[in-house]
């Protein structure tokens, strides 16, 4: 069993609907939650991070994260075409030689269509 | 400059070759992480400096990957007698401190073996 593992889709919805990203992790002591972006041919950007239970609004992103059930979420509220990329769900330790050691699921696509 | 700058964006190298892949972080960025990436596939870890020191290299595939910061601020990645299985992307990525903040991720170096 991966330590996270997402869909890999690819997922597609239509501009203007909410696109669902969904991510389960099996680390219980994981303490700090991302989701990247990425387009293809670039560099993962980070879109959100989430570090308690419950939900983080930003725009037009929500994350949410459930520590019991081990599963974070990402929902794209209005989505556009320029939303098109792989998603990236990564967690991690954060703290003292762990900081920055994320662990990546394999990444939703996500495609937009007008 | 304003990113992670990586060199050379694309290699092709003979199955056998030894390869360098260099990394510039963000000026005064104190962590530097490397990651792999296969097509298809969300990042691995591979190494994590603080400063010059490497804090953590668990993720290293093998003894002939060789990750360098002598100075804690530029980075190489070393690869010796490259293997088909090595082809992938290596992703370079600072963050300003030790725990809590951004990691930026550069655009990469596209290594092929053939």
């Amino acid at each position: 069993q991966k330590e996270v593992e997402q869909n890999s889709g690819p997922l597609s919805v239509p501009e203007g609907a909410i696109a669902s990203l969904n991510c389960t992790y099996s680390d219980r002591v994981s303490q700090s939650f991302f989701w990247y972006r990425q387009y293809s041919g670039k560099s993962p950007e980070l879109i959100m991070s989430i570090y308690s239970n419950g939900d983080k609004e930003d725009g037009r992103f929500t994350a949410q994260l459930n520590k019991a059930s081990q599963y974070v979420s990402l929902l794209i509220r209005d989505s556009q075409p320029s939303d098109s990329a792989t998603y990236l769900c990564a967690v991690t330790l954060a703290t003292g030689t762990s900081y920055g050691k994320l662990t990546f699921g394999q990444g939703t696509i996500l495609t937009v269509h007008p | 400059g304003a990113g992670v700058s990586q060199s050379p964006r694309y290699k092709v190298a003979k199955r056998g070759q030894d390869v360098a892949l260099r990394c510039d972080p963000i000026s005064g960025h104190v962590s530097l992480f490397w990651y792999q990436q296969a097509l298809g596939q969300g990042p691995e870890f591979l190494t994590y400096f603080q400063n010059e020191a490497q804090l953590d290299k668990s993720g290293l595939p093998s003894d002939r990957f060789f990750a360098e910061r002598p100075e804690g601020s530029v980075s190489t990645l070393k690869i010796q007698r490259t293997q088909q299985e090595d082809s992938a992307v290596y992703l370079c990525a600072s963050s300003p401190g030790t725990s809590g903040n951004t990691i930026y991720f550069g655009e990469g170096s596209w290594l092929t073996v053939v």
